[in-house]
């Protein structure tokens, strides 16, 4: 079975500064990860995800997130980030027989940004 | 298109009072789910199905009934609600002939209270 975790629950950072917000993952076998953003009062939204391939992958509104087997991360960077980036944060993970009809989420990660 | 729709968006409901939570989607996708949201705990899966008369159970089936006439629509039963079902609820929606790596698009959640 796979499993997520999210190592921060909040994070706050300035406007304009670099953000970083971590996942691990756990699962046997080869899985797709996800990042999705929630804004406030709203249903998620896919921000990028991983298939295969190239271990960095680039989603939406400048984010980007490398996949790291060794260490089983899927860690979301954005170089710059604006005040309207203020959102929860959830990673997830789906793979593997019978598991790909089954999207894990982790516990959320939620960006504060401060002018 | 209206995407997936859920309704209604608040409730408040009395400890061992029943209702059903609406969902249906407009994208004539073929897999269907409901996840709880709490503070802390991520999203976490209530049931799902892969096609109209087909449902199986996610992470915390317990003390909720789905059935799926049609593809378009999932609704999700409280039989006796409990306070401890006090939680955002979601549908999400993915087309699993793209890939069961495709993404999940979700409705906008129904606020539930049990008092």
């Amino acid at each position: 079975a796979q499993s997520v975790t999210q190592l921060d629950s909040q994070v706050p950072v300035f406007e304009e500064a670099p953000v970083e917000l971590r996942c691990n993952y756990s699962s046997s076998v080869s899985v797709y990860l996800f990042w999705y953003v929630q804004y406030p009062n709203q249903g998620l939204q896919l921000l990028l995800k991983y298939l295969s391939g190239s271990t960095l992958v680039k989603g939406i509104n400048g984010f980007e997130a490398e996949f790291n087997k060794s260490q089983t991360s899927f860690h979301l960077r954005k170089p710059s980030v604006h005040i309207s980036d203020t959102a929860e944060y959830f990673c997830a993970v789906t793979g593997g027989l019978g598991g790909a009809q089954k999207l894990v989420f982790g516990q959320g990660t939620r960006l504060t940004i401060n002018p | 298109n209206a995407g997936v729709t859920q309704t209604p968006k608040f409730q408040v409901l009395k400890t061992g009072q029943s209702m059903t939570l609406q969902c249906a989607q407009d994208m004539n996708h073929e897999y269907m789910s409901w996840y709880r949201q709490d503070p802390g705990m991520g999203l976490r899966l209530i049931h799902y199905s892969v096609g109209a008369g087909i449902t199986d159970q996610g992470e915390v089936p317990n003390g909720y009934n789905v059935s799926r006439s049609t593809t378009e629509d999932f609704p999700l039963r409280l039989l006796s609600a409990a306070p401890s079902q006090t939680s955002v609820y979601f549908c999400a929606s993915r087309n699993p002939g793209a890939g069961w790596h495709s993404p999940l698009h979700f409705g906008n959640g129904t606020r539930l209270t049990v008092t």
